[in-house]
């Protein structure tokens, strides 16, 4: 079936450090991949998306290459910022017409000043 | 995109008591969801909800437990019934955005039983 794997966190780094988290998946057919963030009290909200392989998803200085031959979309950004605290969940969609979500569990990003 | 609002933010009930988490959407959609997700764990799909129809429910999920309703374009209800402890979670909804594949999030309701 159609699954997400990222790392556990929490994920503790100091300001202007560089950040990867890693997102694997299994998906028959050809998924959608996202990144979605929780900062403290919200609701989720999109981050950035690629719709097929080789496409590129990037936001507020985050990025995330779709990999087909790796079924990847690890997420990076070149400098954390202490406002960029919060929980970061890859997910998927296989499409359809409900556009079902799946997600990975959630890594923990905690930027120290 | 679309602002959506759940009520209550969280609240604290007894084993065996019902509760109703409402969510309200600034404009008209098509197509709502329920999430919930466990202490620790990524968040589940429990139903689909169209306006004028009844929910489809994921597996592992029974209309019984979780009644929806989805009186409107805007508004759905989903009740989370006859509680025990291992129905503590946040529960969230969303809604399909404008754009291909896009869902938006409510801010969720932190439910603890008792």
């Amino acid at each position: 079936g159609n699954s997400v794997t990222q790392m556990e966190g929490p994920v503790t780094l100091s300001e202007e450090a560089f950040l990867t988290i890693n997102c694997t998946y299994t998906a028959t057919g050809y998924p959608s991949l996202f990144w979605y963030v929780q900062y403290p009290g919200e609701g989720l909200q999109l981050l950035l998306k690629a719709t097929k392989a080789d496409d590129k998803g990037s936001n507020k200085g985050f990025e995330a290459t779709y990999r087909k031959e790796t079924t990847s979309f690890h997420l990076e950004k070149g400098s954390v910022q202490v406002s960029d605290s919060a929980v970061y969940f890859c997910a998927l969609t296989y499409g359809g017409a409900t556009n079902k979500l799946i997600f990975g569990t959630g890594t923990l990003l905690a930027v120290q000043p | 995109s679309a602002v959506i609002s759940q009520k209550p933010s969280r609240d604290i009930c007894q084993r065996g008591t019902s509760l109703t988490i409402q969510c309200q959407v600034d404009s008209q959609v098509t197509m709502m969801f329920w999430y919930r997700q466990q202490p620790g764990q990524s968040l589940t799909l429990i139903a689909t909800a169209n306006q004028g129809s009844e929910a489809t429910y994921e597996s592992g999920f029974v209309i019984d437990k979780f009644p929806i309703s989805r009186p409107n374009l805007t508004f759905s209800t989903l009740t989370v019934s006859n509680m025990s402890p291992e129905d503590s979670s946040i529960y969230l909804c969303s809604v399909e955005g404008p754009g291909k594949n896009i869902q938006y999030f409510g801010a969720g309701t932190r439910l603890s039983v008792l």
